[in-house]
């Protein structure tokens, strides 16, 4: 079956603008997570899903970040008022259920900002 | 709190053995191996849990030590598709309305014929 799609998968903007980043996690998948990755850092959490639960928050570097997922499957990151230290790679990452369950990556979205 | 790895790199020759090593300042639940080879996704390897657990994927075995707070990835006779950086993503709540894992910044490993 498909895996976890991301889109753009390549994204250069300018500073300041908003950009939308696009997941769309493995069908029957009820968990999905959204990380960051830098160059030659790790993986750095940001959001959760869940389900219908409130999402996880707590990695959200600021309130520029949001995050939401629409009928349980599709999920959106946008990036409002993009700075430069938001260059990164964004993954997506979807599971099973939470928990003690393999997280099935997304091949990611660099994000460039001039 | 971030793990910390160790090494942060090493090189091997195909055939040599290595130890990845991932340590927590704070108490364990559950380890989460994962291995990313350059310009791709993070790819699953296995999930221990607390109690000394130890698992095998051919080569490739790890082991946790809850006393130590701290799980050691192992593997053996390297081949040249071992090549990559290793992470680890450690739980240290379980149950708690949230299952996010905290990774360490990795270990890169190359391995030359």
């Amino acid at each position: 079956g498909a895996g976890v799609s991301q889109s753009p998968s390549n994204k250069v903007t300018e500073k300041g603008k908003d950009v939308e980043l696009r997941c769309d996690p493995i069908s029957g998948h009820t968990a999905l997570y959204w990380y960051r990755q830098s160059l030659g850092q790790g993986l750095e959490f940001l959001i959760y899903f869940q389900g219908n639960s409130a999402p996880d928050k707590s990695g959200l570097p600021s309130d520029r970040f949001s995050a939401e997922r629409t009928g349980g499957s599709v999920s959106t990151l946008t990036i409002q008022r993009t700075q430069q230290e938001d260059s990164a790679v964004y993954l997506c990452a979807s599971s099973l259920t939470s928990g003690l369950n393999e997280q099935f990556f997304g091949p990611g979205t660099r994000l460039t900002v001039l | 709190q971030q793990p910390v790895q160790s090494p942060q790199a090493v090189i091997l020759r195909e055939g040599e053995d290595a130890v990845i090593n991932c340590s927590s300042s704070k108490a364990l639940y559950s380890v989460h191996w994962y291995r990313q080879k350059h310009g791709e996704a993070p790819v699953f390897l296995m999930i221990l849990l607390k109690g000394g657990e130890q698992k095998g994927h051919e080569k490739i075995s790890a082991s946790f030590n809850e006393k130590k707070q701290q799980s050691s990835l192992y593997l053996t006779a390297s081949q040249l598709s071992y090549s990559g950086t290793y992470f680890c993503g450690t739980e240290t709540t379980p149950g708690a309305g949230s299952y996010q894992l905290t990774f360490g910044k990795g270990t890169k490993l190359s391995v030359i014929p």
